[in-house]
């Protein structure tokens, strides 16, 4: 079945550092991927999407690029603010198993120093 | 736009009780809604896949009889977890997809369900 396997966390960054993510995942067919977050208290948002290989998401300063060759889609920004603290969701969703469906890495909890 | 309601945020009933939690499209008509579970840093996981006006669609492993769904209209529907029991304390979100043929799922801020 489809899969996405993202990295452990807590991760803890200082302000302005360089953040990465990494999301892989597995799936049958041509999956689009997704990057949600969730800021304390709030419901998850999308915060980037990509729909075929190659392609790039980028929202907020962030960026993913959807690479089939390695099945990845890491979530990298370059400048990090304390704002930017919350749980970041990787997930796919394959329309050919039933259309909207998603399925969601474990999520990473990101904290940002000042 | 595209703003997605739970209610109760928080709820806490005795074993053997049931309890109803409600997700509202507050500014979109929603023909389908999902509902998920998620445990303490733990991924989100589907329980089911609500249809306005139709039966809803449970994946493998969730209790249909437990979870009863009902999507009643375009901007409602509700969760029921029918006599509940301390496993099923757990975080339920929902979500809402715009109109119909879209993908973009809008998701609601979760339920609390505490069960002592």
């Amino acid at each position: 079945g489809n899969s996405v396997t993202q990295m452990e966390g807590p991760v803890t960054l200082s302000e302005e550092a360089f953040l990465t993510i990494n999301c892989t995942y597995t799936a049958t067919g041509y999956p689009s991927l997704f990057w949600y977050v969730q800021y304390p208290g709030e419901g998850l948002q999308l915060l980037l999407k990509a729909t075929k290989a190659d392609d790039k998401g980028s929202n907020k300063g962030f960026e993913a690029t959807y690479r089939k060759e390695t099945t990845s889609f890491h979530l990298e920004k370059g400048s990090v603010q304390v704002s930017d603290s919350a749980v970041y969701f990787c997930a796919l969703s394959d329309f050919g198993q039933g259309a909207q469906k998603l399925v969601f890495g474990q999520g990473t909890r990101l904290t940002i120093n000042p | 736009g595209a703003v997605v309601s739970q209610h109760p945020s928080w709820v806490i009933c005795k074993s053997g009780t049931s309890v109803k939690i409600e997700c509202r499209s507050l500014d979109f008509q929603a023909t389908t809604m999902f509902w998920y579970r998620q445990f303490p840093k733990q991924s989100l996981m589907l329980m089911a896949t609500s249809n306005e006006g139709s039966k809803a669609t449970y994946e493998q492993g969730v209790e249909k009889d437990k979870f009863l769904i009902n999507h009643a209209s375009l901007t409602l529907s509700t969760l029921t977890v029918t006599s509940a029991h301390p496993e099923d304390s757990s975080f339920y979100i929902c979500s809402a997809v715009r109109g119909t043929g879209g993908y973009e799922q809008y998701f609601g801020p979760g339920t609390r369900l505490t069960v002592t």
